[in-house]
C-alpha cells in the first residue's frame, strides 16, 4: 500500500516568515494530494489540493508544489500569521482512499 | 450546509460498555468514511461506504467494532465491548464523488476508563 512520510513533525516560525512542510509518497499511482489543517478540538479541514497533472497550485498565501518524478509534494505558507498555528496533514490518494502523513505542528510566534 | 455532523462530541464510558457514535454526512455526498485519530497512530481509516454500502472495512481493528449506514443521511460506529485502548478521537468524513477531498466532522472524543 501507499506510504506517506511528512517532515518536519514540528515547526516554529516568526510571524511574517514563510513555512514549508514536505511529504513524500511511495506509490506512483497516487494522483491526488490534498492538504488539511486541523485546529485544536476540530476536525481536519481541506485547505488546498493538487492533482498529478499539475505541478503547482496557489491560493492566496498558501501554495502546493508536486514533483512526480521524485514523488514528493510540499506546502508553502507565506507571510505567516498566528492563526496559521495548527497541525497540518498531507495525504496521497489512490482512487478514493487517502493515506495521511503523520502531521506537522506549526506554531507561528507573534 | 451544516457540514458533517457527529454526535456526541465527548463520550466517557466504562470498560465493557457498548458505545455508539453517530454521523450525518453532507447531503448529496455519496461516500462516507470513519477514521480514528490517536497520537501514536495518527489518522487511521476504519471503514468507508459508497451509496450506503460498506466497501472496505479492512481497517476495523476487531470484531468488537461494527459500522452501519441504514440510509444516505445517517451512519453509526459501534464498539462492543469497549476497552481502554479504544480511547481516541473518531472522525466521520464524507465526499461528493470518487477522488474528491473529504469534509470532516468535528469528531467524537471517546474515553474508555
Amino acid at each position: 500500500g501507499e506510504n506517506v512520510e511528512q517532515h518536519p513533525s514540528t515547526l516554529s516560525v516568526q510571524e511574517g516568515d514563510s513555512a514549508v512542510i514536505k511529504c513524500t509518497y511511495s506509490d506512483s499511482a497516487s494522483n491526488y494530494f490534498p492538504w488539511y489543517k486541523q485546529e485544536l478540538g476540530k476536525g481536519p479541514q481541506l485547505i488546498i489540493d493538487i492533482r498529478s497533472n499539475v505541478g503547482e497550485k496557489k491560493d492566496q498565501r498558501i501554495a502546493v508544489t508536486l514533483n512526480k518524478t521524485a514523488k514528493h509534494f510540499s506546502l508553502h505558507i507565506t507571510e505567516t500569521q498566528p492563526e496559521d498555528s495548527a497541525v497540518y496533514f498531507c495525504a496521497a490518494s489512490i482512487g478514493n482512499q487517502f493515506y495521511f502523513g503523520t502531521g506537522t505542528s506549526l506554531t507561528v510566534i507573534p | 450546509d451544516a457540514g458533517v455532523i457527529q454526535s456526541p462530541r465527548h463520550e466517557v464510558t466504562e470498560m465493557g460498555q457498548e458505545v455508539t457514535l453517530r454521523c450525518k454526512p453532507i447531503s448529496g455526498h455519496d461516500y462516507l468514511f470513519w477514521y480514528r485519530q490517536t497520537m501514536m497512530r495518527g489518522l487511521e481509516l476504519l471503514i468507508y461506504f459508497n451509496n450506503n454500502v460498506p466497501i472496505d472495512d479492512s481497517g476495523m481493528p476487531e470484531d468488537r467494532f461494527s459500522a452501519k449506514m441504514p440510509n444516505a443521511s445517517f451512519s453509526t460506529l459501534k464498539i462492543q465491548p469497549s476497552e481502554p485502548r479504544d480511547s481516541a478521537v473518531y472522525f466521520c468524513a464524507s465526499s461528493l464523488a470518487f477522488g474528491w477531498g473529504y469534509t470532516f466532522g468535528s469528531g467524537t472524543r471517546l474515553t474508555v476508563v
